[in-house]
């Protein structure tokens, strides 16, 4: 079956980066896209980018340009996120999800990114 | 960008109440919406593709319609485990998606 399976929980302090890692497996690796997906109190749910695993393509929100880098290794079936430049306000739950053509249906867990100093 | 706007932000409803759920986008998106399920403490789940078209699975009380700009989610009796919050996302702009920001069900 499908799984996304992404890392740990994060403490960054205004201005650091970090990196969330999802690991996929259950499915050709190449054969869907992955997007990234914030949710915070305020916002709610903001897409902001996806990857094809395949090419490595990337299309990022414009609200995340700049800021943002989707990248993956298809060695270990995994797609990374890493957002630069943390604001107080980047506090988040940050979720990956496939894309199996238009649909988001398989999501992993999240990861909570705290960005306090 | 199209923004997609969802109303009530909260329902009070009671067990076994028929709800509906509304949802209306910026610009026309055809029926290329999407209705998802949030749980405390869990990733969204989808339930409703294309406007209308249930994802396997989910239960025959939840059906999607509308097209354009203006789009409904209703649950035809309400059970104890629909009380989340729905989001309603477009994908007329594949692969870039908006969502809208929830309406929380909650017991009366």
């Amino acid at each position: 079956q499908v799984r996304l399976v992404q890392s740990g929980a994060e403490v960054k302090k205004p201005g650091a980066s970090v990196k969330v890692s999802c690991k996929a497996s259950g499915y050709t690796f190449t054969n869907y896209h992955i997007h990234w997906v914030r949710q915070t109190p305020r916002q709610g749910l903001e897409w902001m980018g996806m990857i094809n695993p395949s090419g490595g393509t990337t299309d990022y929100a414009q609200k995340f340009q700049g800021r943002v880098t989707m990248t993956r290794d298809t060695s270990t079936s995994t797609v990374y996120m890493e957002l630069s430049s943390l604001r107080s306000d980047d506090t988040a739950m940050f979720y990956c999800a496939v894309a199996r053509g238009i649909r988001l249906d398989y999501w992993g867990q999240g990861t909570l990114v705290t960005v306090s100093s | 960008e199209i923004v997609m706007t969802q109303s009530p932000a909260t329902l009070s409803v009671s067990p076994g109440e028929r709800v509906t759920l509304s949802c209306r986008a910026s610009q026309s998106i055809s029926i290329n919406l999407a209705w998802y399920q949030q749980k405390p403490g869990r990733a969204p789940r989808l339930l409703i593709y294309g406007a209308s078209s249930r994802v396997t699975g989910i239960p025959a009380r939840f059906s999607g319609s509308g097209s354009g700009t203006d789009f409904t989610l209703t649950i035809s009796s309400l059970q104890s485990e629909d009380f989340a919050v729905y989001y309603c996302q477009q994908h007329n702009t594949w692969p870039r998606y908006s969502f809208g920001q929830g309406t929380k069900l909650e017991i009366k």
